[in-house]
C-alpha cells in the first residue's frame, strides 16, 4: 500500500541552526513528492515539489529537498532556521488514483 | 487577489444540529477538496470534486455531504450523523487532480466545536 512516513513528530532547533525533516514513502512507481507548511491555525502552503529531473529541488523560504530513490526518501532541509519557520510540515506523495497521500506531519519549534 | 475563502472561521454547534461550512474560490480551478484535520492525524480527505455537479467520496465521507452547483463554490455540511465532528476543516482547490500536479491551494480553515 502507498504510504508516507514522517518519523519525527516534533523537532526543536535553535535559531540559526540547520534543519532536516525526514520523509519516507512507499510507492510502486516514480512518485510525485511534495512538502507543505502550515502555520498555526492556518491553511497549508506548498514549499516545493518533485516530479522528475534534478533530484535536488529548491523551494520557497530558503528550503530545499532531495529525492533519493534508493532510500525512498524526500528530506526537507534548510541551512539556517529563522524563528518564523516554526510551523507544521507535511510531506505528501501523488498516488496511483491521483489523490495525494499525506504524512502525519512534523511540528517544528525554534528556540531563540 | 485570487484565493480561497472559508467561512466561518470558528463555529459552535450543539449535538444533533447540522452545520454548513462555506468554501469559495476565485482561482478558476476545476478541482476542489475538503479535508479534516485532527491533532496527530494529519489531513484526511472527506470529499472532492473535479467538475461542477460531480463529487466523489474521500476516505472519511460518512456523516458529511457536499454540493458543487457552481465552479467557485463547494460547501460542506456536517450532519448530525457525524459521530465526532469537532475538528479543523480545510478547503482546497487545484487546477487538475492534486495527485498529478500536487499544487493545492488552501483556505485558512474553519474550526468546528460541538458543545
Amino acid at each position: 500500500a502507498q504510504s508516507v512516513t514522517q518519523p519525527d513528530i516534533h523537532i526543536t532547533v535553535s535559531e540559526g541552526a540547520s534543519l532536516e525533516l525526514r520523509c519516507n514513502y512507499s510507492y510502486g512507481a516514480t512518485p510525485y513528492l511534495f512538502w507543505y507548511v502550515q502555520s498555526p491555525g492556518q491553511g497549508l502552503q506548498l514549499l516545493l515539489k518533485y516530479f522528475s529531473g534534478d533530484t535536488l529541488v529548491q523551494g520557497i523560504k530558503g528550503f530545499e529537498a532531495e529525492f533519493k530513490r534508493s532510500q525512498s526518501s524526500f528530506n526537507l532541509r534548510k541551512p539556517s532556521v529563522h524563528w518564523s519557520d516554526a510551523a507544521e510540515y507535511f510531506c505528501a506523495v501523488g498516488g496511483n488514483n491521483r489523490k495525494l497521500i499525506w504524512g502525519l506531519g512534523t511540528s517544528l519549534a525554534v528556540n531563540p | 487577489d485570487g484565493g480561497i475563502t472559508q467561512s466561518p472561521k470558528y463555529l459552535f454547534r450543539k449535538e444533533g444540529q447540522n452545520v454548513t461550512l462555506s468554501c469559495e474560490q476565485n482561482l478558476n480551478h476545476d478541482a476542489m477538496y475538503w479535508y479534516r484535520q485532527d491533532p496527530g492525524q494529519g489531513l484526511r480527505l472527506i470529499y472532492y470534486s473535479q467538475i461542477v455537479n460531480d463529487f466523489q467520496k474521500g476516505d472519511i465521507a460518512e456523516g458529511y455531504s457536499v454540493s458543487r452547483e457552481k465552479k467557485e463554490s463547494f460547501p460542506l455540511t456536517v450532519t448530525s450523523a457525524q459521530k465526532n465532528p469537532t475538528a479543523f476543516y480545510l478547503c482546497a482547490s487545484s487546477i487538475g487532480l492534486a495527485g498529478a500536479t500536487g499544487e493545492l491551494f488552501f483556505g485558512e480553515g474553519s474550526r468546528l466545536t460541538v458543545l
